[in-house]
């Protein structure tokens, strides 16, 4: 079974920094593009982030572009979220999910970010 | 920009009533469009893949149809365990695989 187990959530205020990973098991890591996808309190899905099964090629939603950057490291199947220049409509849940042949199959629990001063 | 809209918004509904949710999109997805179902708290659910496949483990209540613009999701008879928020996710554009704005099915 397919487990995604995203840390590093927390409170930070404006401009400040923090780093998502998310563990992944039960799967060839090195075999999937992953994502990030992040929803606001009481608002709908928003598609964050990717980066293709090699980390070769990243791709970003133009609401983050410049300040957030996705990596992973395979050797330790473990996704990242590194997150600038944080602002107060950063606030969401960011869910790490695995992509599979054009769908998003697995999903981890979240990890909860708020920005506020 | 691809826009994509889900309708309606919110939908009120009762056991046993058969209910379809539509997805339109600004641009020609060909198949490349999935459904999820998101309960509150927890992560959403992949219900159909690629316009029309269910995935495995998701009730036949469920079925997707449409190509090109215009994609519809259906449940055939509700149970109570449906009642939940449903999201479009187009999957055309490599990797970028952006949202419909959810449709939040009620009592």
């Amino acid at each position: 079974e397919v487990q995604l187990l995203e840390s590093g959530g927390g409170l930070v205020q404006p401009g400040g920094s923090l780093r998502l990973s998310c563990a992944a098991s039960g799967l060839t890591f090195s075999n999937y593009a992953m994502s990030w996808v992040r929803q606001a309190p009481g608002k709908g899905l928003e598609w964050v982030s990717a980066i293709t099964y090699n980390g070769g090629t990243t791709y970003y939603a133009d609401s983050v572009k410049g300040r957030f950057t996705i990596s992973r490291d395979n050797s330790k199947n473990t996704l990242y979220l590194q997150m600038n220049n944080l602002r107060v409509d950063d606030t969401a849940v960011y869910y790490c999910a695995k992509e599979e042949f054009s769908k998003t199959d697995s999903w981890g629990q979240g990890t909860l970010v708020t920005v506020s001063s | 920009d691809l826009q994509m809209t889900q309708s309606p918004s919110s939908l009120s509904a009762s056991v046993g009533d058969r209910v379809t949710i539509t997805c339109r999109t600004s641009q020609s997805m060909s198949t490349y469009l999935n459904w999820y179902q998101q309960k509150p708290g927890k992560a959403p659910k992949l219900l159909i893949y690629a316009a029309s496949f269910l995935q495995s483990g998701v009730s036949s209540r469920f079925s997707g149809s449409g190509s090109g613009t215009d994609f519809t999701l259906t449940i055939s008879s509700l149970q109570p365990e449906d009642f939940a928020t449903y999201y479009c996710q187009q999957s055309y554009s490599t990797l970028m695989y952006t949202f419909g704005q959810g449709t939040k099915l009620e009592i």
